[in-house]
């Protein structure tokens, strides 16, 4: 059984730029959500998909928007690039059903310079 | 507001000691809390997950406790080891398949 696995790994940007990172759900899990975490501080949610439809959205602003595709991998994209957009971005899945833990990928290291 | 709040931020013991981490919730009416392991520059690890009507899960060295009414948890580490060194985060979630809020999360250090 394969985990969450993101792509790239690290990436280097320039303000204003966009960016797209990347997502496998681990097998069988058809939800995933996407978290924001800064150096020193807990993830935060940017959002989530279920069945390719957004169903929840943390206090991002609309320039970070999501796709989910009929495999259940997923997309992060982000328009106009700002230095405070450096963080670690996390990809969980989870499986259908009650208290089904969320399992996180390793994540892309996103600098913006 | 929902948040969550570990203490200490950062710990540091000597190898083979039992040690607690602590994780506060200021609204108790969650759905289920998680306990996460984090190595530097890594993702995330699912260690524990307490549904709302437990008082505790177990695994291995590891165990977790939950106490909804006064809105705290604990992840109790016995016999510690090297290994054990990474940052531990406690997330809560308030409904089925809503989205997990964390905390700041506590640095340990076991020291050989």
């Amino acid at each position: 059984e394969t985990g969450v696995t993101q792509s790239p790994t690290h990436l280097i940007k320039t303000r204003g730029q966009q960016v797209t990172l990347r997502c496998s759900s681990q097998s069988g899990h058809n939800t995933v959500s996407w978290y924001q975490q800064a150096l020193g501080q807990g993830p935060q949610f940017i959002f989530q998909y279920y069945r390719e439809e957004e169903n929840g959205r943390g206090n991002f602003p609309p320039r970070f928007s999501g796709l989910q595709f009929p495999n259940y991998s997923s997309e992060l994209n982000v328009n106009a690039l700002e230095l405070d957009d450096s963080a670690l971005y996390l990809c969980a899945s989870s499986a259908p059903g009650h208290n089904s833990p969320l399992h996180f990928g390793n994540g892309t290291r996103l600098t913006v310079t | 507001k929902q948040e969550v709040t570990q203490i200490p931020a950062a710990l540091s013991v000597p190898e083979g000691e039992n040690l607690v981490l602590n994780c506060s919730f200021t609204d108790s009416a969650i759905y289920n809390l998680q306990w996460f392991r984090q190595d530097p520059g890594k993702g995330l690890t699912s260690l524990l997950l307490i549904q709302s009507s437990q008082r505790e899960q177990t695994s291995g060295r590891l165990n977790a406790s939950l106490d909804k009414s006064s809105g705290r948890s604990t992840l109790y580490i016995a016999a510690s080891q090297p290994g054990d060194s990474a940052t531990y985060l406690c997330a809560v979630i308030y409904n089925q398949g809503g989205k997990l809020i964390f905390g700041q999360g506590t640095e340990l250090s076991v020291k050989p």
